[in-house]
């Protein structure tokens, strides 16, 4: 089993539209979490971060993390074509020193205008 | 705003020559990384590095990459005799662990790399 799951997609949705990304991740020992965004042949772009069971939210991004269920989740709203991408989740265990990402193999998502 | 800036950003070289990737992570960072990522595949671990030494690295790490802090500014990443698989896009990372909360990694534009 692999330690994290993504379905790679692709995904499309009209502008406007509410878009939920998710993953799946095997290790009870990832403590954090982390979505990052990344345009093509560019590097990660880091967009929320969390460590704890519950909602954040920040603008029209939602991370949503069940560790009962080592299900994440994250929710866009009012999709725009500039959120086209492909969206990666990460996450670690938090040792001093040692923060080695694991990542999901990315999910594609195009914004239809 | 702060960034992880990579040179080159694109290099092309024969299978067997010795490349070296060059990074410039955020000032104030204590951790860096080196990831890597093959066209069409998820992001994977190579190595992190903290206080001059590495701290961890993947399998994949092996005898022909090393890393160094020459300075106190530039991180690279050696492999010494390029093969064919070596293709990819690779990603230089830093991070602040001093904080307790907000521990985040940011990543570079990336080095993509095309063995030949």
């Amino acid at each position: 089993q692999k330690e994290v799951e993504q379905d790679p997609g692709p995904l499309s949705v009209p502008e406007g539209a509410i878009v939920s990304l998710n993953c799946t991740y095997s290790n009870s020992a990832f403590q954090y979490f982390m979505w990052y965004r990344q345009y093509s042949r560019k590097g990660p772009e880091l967009l929320m971060y969390t460590y704890s069971s519950g909602n954040k939210e920040d603008g029209r991004f939602t991370a949503q993390v069940d560790k009962s269920s080592k299900y994440i989740s994250l929710f866009i709203r009012d999709s725009q074509p500039s959120d086209s991408a492909t969206y990666l989740c990460a996450m670690h265990i938090r040792l001093f020193g040692n923060e080695k990402l694991t990542f999901g193999t990315g999910t594609r998502l195009t914004i239809i205008p | 705003e702060p960034e992880v800036t990579q040179t080159p950003s694109h290099q092309v070289t024969q299978m067997g020559q010795e490349v070296i990737l060059r990074c410039v992570p955020i000032s104030n960072h204590l951790y860096f990384y080196w990831y890597r990522q093959i066209l069409g595949q998820k992001v994977e671990f190579l190595v992190s590095f903290y206080n001059n030494e590495i701290s961890e690295k993947s399998e994949i790490f092996d005898d022909q990459f090393s890393v160094e802090r020459p300075d106190g500014s530039n991180f690279t990443l050696k492999i010494r005799s390029t093969k064919l698989e070596d293709s990819a896009m690779y990603f230089c990372a830093s991070s602040d662990f001093r904080r307790y909360s907000g521990n985040t990694i940011y990543f570079g534009e990336g080095s993509w790399l095309t063995v030949v």
